[in-house]
């Protein structure tokens, strides 16, 4: 079975600080991806960052980046400079292809709080 | 500036009636995902359509749930009867490819 495995709960940061989320999965396949989802009290979920599982760079948008290791089968996901603005739930997600169709499973999710 | 929407935002109906929840997807994408949001399960994958076609519903619960697209422009899942243990935040997201979805503001489903 394919899992993913968030096991922070809830953390928190100063503004203008850097934090690391933890992330986790378990699958036998191959070929997938990876992705971060951020989803703030207005509940809409937005991707963050995607990162190939073929690809060996790790993948970078602005301020966020990932650290992938896919023989440790852990993608976190480091936020610099820390914003009010990135307060909120952070989901891992893994997506792969079964019986022709793909299939996207997510983590519990990470709760963070960025104070002032 | 192209959205996935979805109506209607927040919905509360009594046990035993039937709910529809619409999705329009963007423009030009040609998959559509459906997802439900709990407390207790997290993000599940509902169903899924590629070119109008269902792929994968084998997370619905197929006695009381039902998904279509009638057209490239809507998406809706119904379910009907509702239970309490329905109530959710249903998320439909689209793509034009495999690996990229781009969710809509979710529906919030309150059954009494």
């Amino acid at each position: 079975a394919q899992t993913v495995t968030q096991s922070q709960p809830e953390m928190s940061v100063q503004e203008a600080e850097t934090v690391t989320l933890s992330c986790t999965y378990d699958t036998s396949e191959s070929n997938y991806y990876l992705f971060w989802y951020k989803q703030p009290p207005s509940r809409q979920m937005i991707l963050v960052i995607r990162q190939e599982a073929y690809k060996q760079q790790n993948a970078t948008e602005n301020r966020f980046s990932v650290n992938f290791q896919k023989a440790a089968k852990s993608f976190s996901l480091k936020i610099s400079d820390s914003q009010l603005g990135d307060t909120a739930m952070y989901f891992c997600a893994f997506m792969f292809s079964q019986g022709g169709s793909e299939k996207l499973v997510f983590g519990k999710g990470t709760k963070l709080t960025v104070n002032p | 500036d192209a959205r996935v929407t979805q109506t209607p935002r927040d919905k509360v109906t009594e046990m035993g009636q039937e709910v529809t929840m619409r999705c329009q997807p963007i423009l030009g994408h040609n998959t559509v995902f459906w997802y439900r949001q709990t407390m207790m399960q997290g993000l599940e994958l509902l169903a899924y359509f590629r070119n109008r076609a269902p792929l994968d519903d084998s997370g619905m619960p197929k006695d009381r749930f039902s998904a279509e697209m009638p057209d490239a422009t809507l998406a809706t899942l119904k379910i009907q009867p509702s239970e309490p243990r329905d109530s959710a935040v249903y998320f439909c997201a689209s793509g034009f490819n495999r690996y990229t979805q781009y969710f809509g503001p979710g529906t919030r489903l309150t059954v009494l």
